[in-house]
């Protein structure tokens, strides 16, 4: 079955740090994985998708970066973390069954 | 483009009583229509979906959804609330055909507080 890990679960950074966050899936090859961010409050905001290794495409301008070095490996950077990049961040991907299955989520605070 | 929009940020029902959530979707043709629900601190859970078939959807949790097209409306309800139906609730769509990414279009949110 399809699985989707996300790492940390939690992370408290400053503001200025950088940012790795990880997103692996099992069970499936070549999946389009999508990158999520829930501010308080707001609903979910795309920030990137990408269909295949090293095809990223961004859908807001920000302080954010992903990579997809390997085909099941989706990764959310940041050089400098701001305060508004704190939220929780999904990852998310396609199923052939048509919907989108999501990992459980990265709660991200910058101090 | 696709919008999605979810009236109510926030519901509140008492035990018992039905649950109706409101979702409209905006698209030149009808989508594939999605309804998440998310618990604190978790990610997304599909409750239900509809492709193509049948207009109600029947899903998890007793949950369903009716597609009405004429109305742009895919509304979610459940008879009966129950206490561990408080969560935030997603509708999604996403467009029949395949481009690349696939991209969903959520809608806000609907956060549903469930009075004993």
């Amino acid at each position: 079955s399809q699985t989707i890990h996300q790492w940390p679960a939690t992370l408290v950074q400053p503001v200025g740090s950088p940012l790795s966050l990880e997103c692996t899936v099992e069970g499936t090859s070549n999946p389009n994985l999508y990158w999520y961010r829930q501010a308080a409050g707001r609903g979910l905001q795309l920030l990137f998708y990408s269909v295949g290794i090293g095809q990223i495409s961004s859908e807001v301008p920000q302080n954010l970066s992903a990579s997809r070095p390997q085909d099941r490996q989706f990764i959310l950077s940041s050089k400098k973390l701001l305060l508004s990049d704190s939220g929780f961040y999904l990852c998310g991907m396609d199923r052939p069954s048509s919907e989108q299955f999501f990992g459980p989520g990265t709660r991200l605070t910058v101090l | 483009a696709q919008s999605v929009t979810q009236l109510g940020s926030h519901v509140s029902v008492s035990e018992g009583a039905l649950v109706l959530l409101r979702c409209n979707y905006s698209s030149s043709v009808p989508p594939y229509l999605f309804w998440y629900v998310q618990y604190p601190n978790q990610g997304l859970q599909l409750l239900l979906k509809y492709t193509t078939g049948a207009t109600l959807v029947k899903g998890i949790n007793g949950f369903e959804a009716e597609f009405k097209k004429s109305e742009t409306s895919f509304h979610l309800t459940k008879p009966s609330a129950h206490m561990s139906d408080a969560a935030e609730y997603f509708c999604a769509v996403r467009p029949l055909i395949k481009a690349a990414g696939n991209k969903l279009t959520f809608g806000g949110g609907t956060r549903v507080l469930v009075k004993p």
